[in-house]
C-alpha cells in the first residue's frame, strides 16, 4: 500500500518569506514523488517530480524539493513567496504500479 | 497543441439522470486516468486504464462506469447510483506508470 500524507491543509506566509510545504509518504517500493499546483476551477500543474536521480529537485517558478529517505519526506520549498504563489499544492507519489495517489492538499496564502 | 481536453467544463443535471463527462487526449498515452475531487479531501481515483480496452476499479468506483475503445478517448458515466455526484471531476494522462500525470482542466458537476 501506498500513502501521502500533507501536514497542513492550509499555510500562510507573507509575501517574500520562506515557503514550506510539508509532504510524507509511505511505499513498499521506491516512489516516484510529484508535487502539482492547482489554481481554482483549473486542473493540476506539474511542478517538480523526484525519480531517483538527485534528490535535490528544481522546478518551475523557483521551487524545489528534497528526498530524504531516511525521513520518508518530500517537503516543498521556495525561498521567497510571491502573491501569484497563492494557490493548492498537491504532494503524490507511483510506486508498485500505475496508480498516482495524492495528498489531501495545501492551501497556500500569500499576505502582504 | 497536444494536451487532455474535458467537456463540458459545467455540467447541471437533475438527479437520477446518468451524465457522461468527455476526456480526449492527443498526447500518445497508454494511460488514462479518472478523479473526483471534493473540498478538503484531495483527488481520489475513480477509475484508470492502462491500455485500450482495459480499466481498472480504482478508490471510489461504485455509481461510476467507463469505456476505453480508443486509445485518445477516456469518458467517465456519472449514473444515477452514485449518491452524491456533485464535484469537480479531472481526467489525466501519462506515458505509463511512474510517470508524471498531465490533467484536464477539470469538469464540475452538479447534480440538482
Amino acid at each position: 500500500a501506498q500513502s501521502v500524507t500533507q501536514l497542513g491543509s492550509h499555510v500562510s506566509v507573507s509575501e517574500g518569506a520562506l515557503v514550506l510545504l510539508r509532504c510524507n509518504y509511505s511505499s513498499s517500493v521506491p516512489p516516484y514523488l510529484f508535487w502539482y499546483v492547482q489554481y481554482p476551477n483549473q486542473g493540476l500543474q506539474l511542478l517538480l517530480k523526484y525519480t531517483s536521480a538527485a534528490t535535490l529537485v528544481k522546478g518551475i517558478n523557483g521551487f524545489e524539493a528534497e528526498f530524504k529517505k531516511s525521513e520518508t519526506s518530500f517537503h516543498l520549498t521556495k525561498p521567497s513567496a510571491h502573491m501569484s504563489d497563492a494557490a493548492e499544492y498537491f504532494c503524490a507519489l507511483t510506486g508498485g504500479g500505475n496508480k498516482l495517489t495524492f495528498g489531501t492538499g495545501t492551501q497556500l496564502k500569500v499576505e502582504l | 497543441d497536444g494536451g487532455i481536453t474535458q467537456s463540458p467544463k459545467y455540467l447541471f443535471r437533475k438527479e437520477g439522470q446518468n451524465v457522461t463527462l468527455s476526456c480526449e487526449q492527443n498526447l500518445n498515452h497508454d494511460a488514462m486516468y479518472w478523479y473526483r475531487q471534493d473540498p478538503g479531501q484531495g483527488l481520489r481515483l475513480i477509475y484508470y486504464s492502462q491500455i485500450v480496452n482495459d480499466f481498472q476499479k480504482g478508490d471510489i468506483a461504485e455509481g461510476y462506469s467507463v469505456s476505453r475503445e480508443k486509445k485518445e478517448s477516456f469518458p467517465l458515466t456519472v449514473t444515477s447510483a452514485q449518491k452524491n455526484p456533485t464535484a469537480f471531476y479531472l481526467c489525466a494522462s501519462s506515458i505509463e506508470g511512474y510517470t508524471e500525470a498531465f490533467f484536464g482542466q477539470g469538469t464540475r458537476l452538479t447534480v440538482v
